[in-house]
């Protein structure tokens, strides 16, 4: 498909255990951004990457949070060691290599993460 | 702490109001301001990328506007239908720092 692809579509996982969400840009973005949403909160920034510059990791919340962008594409979120606070819905997005200034985000439909 | 409100947190109108929203920002080093809607069970979709003092910008029923001297931003919607209910995003960009996103105005729009 044209848009941004997120998998899996819902997890579920015990407390302890390490996830990996995955998420498929649009061809030819190169910005790629990770966002959560926790029950009740709004959207929080997790990390950027933008072509092959460093990606912006300060929005990680703590070291069990790491995501990896092979070639430039598609981006893996890890979460080691889930707690119960980790559920969320956890977004991707990608824009233009022009940035945000004229490209809009395009969102992928999330990850439902639930740890139980 | 950059910081991006947006008010009200929630609103409720009947079928065939006009309605607004806003959104507060930092005033220095404006990059962009954007618009989302975001309706349940689907992912956020783009209304509007506003870069100047002064844009204005409208699609259909819905329009924007910018003052990035004041930071703040309007969003509008003219003769709201049940469709339009959801939850509206804005989006800031300072130059050089990451994407920061208001927790959302939530429009609930009875027929």
């Amino acid at each position: 498909g044209a848009g941004v692809s997120q998998s899996p579509s819902n997890k579920v996982t015990e407390k302890g255990k390490d996830v990996e969400l995955r998420c498929d840009p649009i061809s030819g973005h190169t910005a790629l951004y990770w966002y959560r949403q926790s029950l009740g909160q709004g959207l929080e920034f997790l990390i950027y990457f933008q072509g092959n510059s460093a990606p912006d990791k300060s929005g990680l919340p703590s070291d069990r949070f790491s995501a990896e962008r092979t070639g430039g594409s598609v981006s893996t979120l890890t979460i080691q060691r889930t707690q119960q606070e980790d559920s969320a819905v956890y977004l991707c997005a990608s824009s233009l290599a022009t940035g945000v200034r004229h490209s809009p985000l395009h969102f992928g439909n999330g990850t439902r993460l639930t740890v139980t | 702490i950059l910081n991006v409100e947006q008010s009200p947190q929630s609103l409720h109108v009947q079928e065939g109001d006009s309605t607004n929203f806003t959104c507060s920002f930092p005033s220095s080093n404006f990059y962009a301001l954007h618009w989302y809607r975001w309706e349940t069970a689907k992912s956020p979709e783009a209304l509007f990328v506003m870069t100047l003092n002064g844009d204005e910008k409208k699609k259909g029923r819905i329009s924007a506007t910018l003052n990035t001297k004041e930071g703040y931003s309007y969003l509008y919607i003219k003769g709201s239908q049940p469709e339009d209910s959801a939850t509206y995003l804005c989006v800031f960009n300072q130059a050089g720092t990451a994407l920061i996103f208001g927790k959302g105005t939530t429009l609930s729009v009875s027929s």
